[in-house]
């Protein structure tokens, strides 16, 4: 079966330097795998996605994430932290169902928090 | 465009009451799901409807139960509720059978007291 692990609940940062949200996936085939962003009663937000295409990622304000299969990683990345970016984070892995579009599996989120 | 709207925005319902949460998706999307998310927690798939029919199922009883009318909005439906059915409940459309982006609609707030 399909899951993510979020390996870290709480995350705190400065203002101007690099973030790492790391993520674990388990999957018994190659995955779809998503970051959402979730920031205080607003809805979820894709940051952005793999699907089996470049194993590097780019995607809004400045996130990435490289998916590595020998580590079953997915972990989310930015080189210079900001404000506006605290918000709870989720990383997410898609599971198939006869072609249709696919229901999503969700972590358990990790909350960041930037520091002035 | 507006994406996806859910209404209400906030809910507070009393135990063993029924409750009905509704979705429009964005337009021209077909498909909706249905996630529910409890404080502190992850969503969890509840469901999803494509066609007017229910297509996929997550692991909730059958308190939970959903419809998609033929403009492919949606309705989702609580009954016998529980305190522990406090929640957001979250509505995310997306189009077609490929691998698509979900939307996601800012939730409805529901409150069982």
């Amino acid at each position: 079966a399909q899951s993510v692990t979020q390996l870290d609940s709480h995350v705190s940062v400065s203002e101007g330097t690099p973030v790492l949200l790391r993520c674990n996936y388990s999957s018994s085939y190659s995955p779809s795998l998503f970051w959402y962003v979730q920031h205080p009663n607003k809805g979820l937000q894709l940051l952005l996605k793999y699907t089996s295409a470049a194993t590097l990622v780019k995607g809004i304000n400045g996130f990435e994430a490289e998916f590595k299969k020998s580590e079953t990683s997915f972990h989310l990345t930015k080189p210079s932290a900001h404000m506006s970016d605290a918000a709870e984070y989720f990383c997410v892995v898609s599971v198939g169902y006869g072609g249709a579009t696919n229901k999503l599996i969700f972590g358990t989120g990790t909350l960041l928090a930037v520091q002035p | 465009d507006a994406g996806v709207t859910q209404s209400p925005t906030h809910l507070i319902k009393t135990r063993g009451q029924q409750v009905t949460l509704r979705c429009s998706p964005k337009s021209g999307h077909d498909t909706v799901s249905w996630y529910q998310q409890a404080l502190g927690q992850g969503p969890q798939f509840i469901f999803q409807y494509y066609e007017e029919e229910e297509r996929q199922r997550g692991n909730f009883p059958d308190r939970f139960s959903g419809h998609q009318f033929p403009n492919y909005s949606s309705e989702l439906n609580v009954n016998a509720l529980l305190l522990g059915d406090s929640a957001l409940y979250l509505c995310a459309s997306s189009w077609g059978t490929a691998e698509t982006e979900a939307f996601f609609g800012q939730g409805t707030r529901l409150t069982v007291v």
